[in-house]
C-alpha cells in the first residue's frame, strides 16, 4: 500500500527553484520522510530526510508541515542534470526497508 | 556519501542459465542489504532483505529458490537468478545501510540490467 502520494510528473525551468510536493497523511510518529531520486538507468540517490523540522543540505531543502501530513522538496536552482524521478518515502529508521511508490518524474527544461 | 558497488552493470544470458550479481559496500560495513527489481517505466520493487550470517527474508510473491541470496560477509551480498527466463529480464538494484548509523541512510548500487534471451 502506498503511504505517499506525489504528482506523476512536473516540468520546471532551468535555474529556477523546483518545488516537489508529497502527501503522507497516514505518517506515524516514528516515521521519517525521505527523498531519493533516480536518474535514468542508475540506482537511486539519497537526497535528504527529516522527522519534524525543516532540513537543508547541499542538494536540497525539505519543508515538513507542522502536522507532518505533507512535505515539499525544494531544489533551489534546478539544472538539466536534476532531471530524474523523485521519490518521497516514509520510513522508520533502524534497519527498515525503503518502499518506493510511483515518484514524480521531473523534467528540467532549458 | 558511502559507496555501494554492484557488478556486473549489464549481463545478457541464455534462457536456463544462472546469473550472479554482486553487491559490495566499499567503505562501510553493512549488516543489512536490500535487493530490488525494476521493470521499465515502473518503480522499484523490494524482493528481499539480506542479513549477514542468516537467511534472507523474501517479500511475498518472490520465489526464494529462484532468487538465491547470500550475505556471507559485512561487505558482500550476492543475488543469483537461477534458471533465468525472459520474464526475469529486469533492472536489479541493491542497497545497503551503514553500520553504526542505524541504517539512517540507505545507499544504492548502480544497478544490473539483466537480459535473458
Amino acid at each position: 500500500d502506498a503511504k505517499t502520494t506525489q504528482p506523476t510528473s512536473m516540468d520546471c525551468a532551468e535555474g529556477r527553484a523546483a518545488n516537489l510536493p508529497c502527501n503522507h497523511s497516514t505518517i506515524s510518529g516514528n516515521e521519517y520522510v525521505y527523498w531519493y531520486r533516480q536518474i535514468h538507468s542508475q540506482g537511486p540517490q539519497y537526497i535528504i530526510h527529516g522527522l519534524k523540522n525543516n532540513e537543508t543540505n547541499e542538494m536540497a531543502s525539505l519543508i515538513i508541515t507542522e502536522d507532518r501530513k505533507s512535505s515539499t522538496l525544494i531544489l533551489p536552482h534546478a539544472t538539466l542534470r536534476d532531471t530524474a524521478v523523485y521519490y518521497c518515502i516514509v520510513r522508520v529508521i533502524i534497519g527498515n526497508k525503503l518502499t518506493f511508490g510511483g515518484g514524480t518524474r521531473v523534467l528540467v527544461k532549458p | 556519501g558511502a559507496v555501494v558497488s554492484q557488478h556486473p552493470s549489464r549481463v545478457i544470458c541464455k534462457s536456463g542459465t544462472s546469473v550472479k550479481i554482486e553487491c559490495r559496500s566499499l567503505d562501510f560495513q553493512a549488516t543489512t542489504m536490500f535487493w530490488y527489481r525494476q521493470f521499465p517505466k515502473q518503480s522499484l520493487m523490494l524482493m528481499a532483505t539480506s542479513n549477514e550470517g542468516s537467511k534472507a527474508t523474501y517479500e511475498q510473491g518472490v520465489e526464494k529458490d529462484k532468487f538465491l541470496i547470500n550475505h556471507a560477509s559485512l561487505t558482500l551480498s550476492t543475488l543469483t537468478v537461477t534458471s533465468a527466463h525472459p520474464e526475469d529480464s529486469s533492472f536489479y538494484i541493491c542497497s545497503a545501510g551503514a553500520e553504526g548509523t542505524a541504517n539512517e541512510k540507505l545507499f544504492f548500487g548502480s544497478g544490473t540490467q539483466l537480459s535473458v534471451l
